[in-house]
């Protein structure tokens, strides 16, 4: 079974543009959640989406935003970048909403120059 | 909101057991407790999950005291292997909605 695939792997912007980011979960996972992951902050949760709709938001501003497709696939996208987005972004993929046993991606590594 | 505290680093050696606790005040009724383990470029890997009491599975146990407001992950008999980023993760069950807050993470490091 693949697991979660998130595309790019690596990837750099600079100040002011925008990027997207793309999670593919396992098949079968209707949740898939995003996280936000520095050296001095930790994992930091962004959103949670189940069958399409958002179910949380964690405390980001509005350029972070997100949707899911009905094929369960996610993207993230990050609005006018400023440096401090620099960050890997992380994805997971569940059955169900909440905290049942998440599956991650290996992340997409954004630098922003 | 439960904000949830870890140590940041612990040393061990080969072959003891390890105890790392997460503090988490203000957790809701229907929060559990999850434990992940991080090795370097990669995601976040499951350990074990808990309500209350004791949990055990076949890598680790995990004590969640009677009044919730903290957790301790135990790793038998580690080994260097098992030198990583331990988070705890409190948040709605499975099936239910509301806020997934990690700790900032124990970088447990073992030394021959």
């Amino acid at each position: 079974k693949a697991g979660v695939t998130q595309t790019p792997r690596y990837l750099i912007k600079t100040r002011g543009q925008q990027v997207t980011l793309s999670c593919s979960p396992i098949s079968g996972h209707r949740s898939v959640s995003w996280y936000q992951q520095t050296p001095g902050q930790g994992l930091q949760f962004l959103f949670e989406y189940f069958s399409e709709t958002q179910r949380n938001k964690g405390n980001f501003p509005g350029r972070f935003s997100g949707r899911q497709f009905s094929n369960s696939r996610s993207e993230m996208n990050v609005s006018t970048l400023e440096l401090g987005d620099s960050a890997l972004y992380l994805c997971a993929s569940s059955i169900q909403a909440g905290t049942g046993e998440l599956f991650f991606g290996e992340g997409s590594r954004l630098t922003v120059l | 909101l439960a904000k949830t505290t870890q140590p940041i680093s612990m040393d061990s050696y080969e072959g003891q057991e390890v105890n790392i606790t997460c503090s988490h005040n203000n957790i809701a009724t229907n929060d559990y407790i999850t434990w992940y383990q991080q090795f370097p470029s990669q995601g976040p890997r499951f350990i074990i999950q808990g309500y209350k009491t004791k949990v055990t599975n076949e890598v680790a146990s995990l004590f969640i005291p009677a009044d919730r407001k903290s957790s301790t992950l135990s790793l038998p008999r580690v080994s260097l292997s098992d030198t990583a980023v331990y988070y705890c993760l409190v948040g709605p069950g499975s099936g239910n909605t509301g806020k997934l807050i990690f700790g900032q993470g124990t970088t447990l490091q073992v030394k021959p």
